[in-house]
């Protein structure tokens, strides 16, 4: 059965610091992953997904995240953050069927001025 | 292109009664797909349509039921509520199904209390 670790429940850092959300999956199969963002009083939004090809996954927003099999682990980066990235941030894998995603439990990150 | 929508954004309910969601999926998208969001236990799903047929399912009881209609749209049914039953009940589409890569498209919510 796929699960998936997030490590840290909340990560605060201050505006134009550099910022690493760490998720860890584990699954018996291949897997699809991906990182959701969501905003105060939103659902959720897509910023980036690794199916296959280069480790080093770009996404919206300038964040980027890298898939490594060994470790099994994708996580999340982005150079200089800024206060509109304040949010919570999901990981969640997807094996080869269906819609049921399973998400992590979340980061929760804040950006400080 | 409008986006997932959810109805109603809040709800208020006491225990025992029985509740009904809604979720309009984007133009053109046939898959639908629920979850619980609870700040203990994250994102969990619930059940995914397509074509009118709950294609998977999560662990939840029997009291947790949806369906999806011809036009793509479903409605999600919770019967008995319980105090626990309370958290933001999140609705997803995409486009297909089956390939695990589909990019999901998330509503707003609904936000459930139950008293």
């Amino acid at each position: 059965a796929q699960s998936v670790t997030q490590l840290d429940s909340q990560v605060p850092v201050f505006e134009e610091a550099p910022v690493e959300l760490r998720c860890n999956y584990s699954s018996s199969v291949s897997v699809y992953l991906f990182w959701y963002v969501q905003y105060p009083n939103q659902g959720l939004q897509l910023l980036l997904k690794y199916l296959s090809g280069s480790t080093l996954v770009k996404g919206i927003n300038g964040f980027e995240a890298e898939f490594n099999k060994s470790q099994t682990s994708f996580h999340l980066r982005k150079p200089s953050v800024h206060i509109s990235d304040t949010a919570e941030y999901f990981c969640a894998v997807n094996e080869n069927y269906g819609q049921n995603f399973v998400f992590g439990p979340g980061t929760r990150l804040s950006v400080l001025p | 292109k409008a986006g997932v929508t959810q109805t109603p954004r809040y709800l208020i309910k006491t225990r025992g009664q029985q509740v009904t969601l809604s979720c309009s999926p984007i133009s053109g998208h046939r898959s639908v797909s629920w979850y619980q969001q609870t700040p203990g236990q994250g994102l969990q799903f619930l059940f995914e349509y397509f074509s009118e047929t709950q294609r998977n399912k999560g662990n939840f009881p029997g009291r947790f039921s949806g369906r999806q209609f011809s036009n793509s749209r479903s409605e999600m049914n919770v019967s008995t509520l319980e105090l626990g039953d309370s958290a933001l009940y999140l609705c997803a589409s995409s486009k297909a199904r089956g390939v695990g890569h589909e990019k999901l498209f998330f509503g707003s919510g609904t936000q459930l209390s139950v008293l």
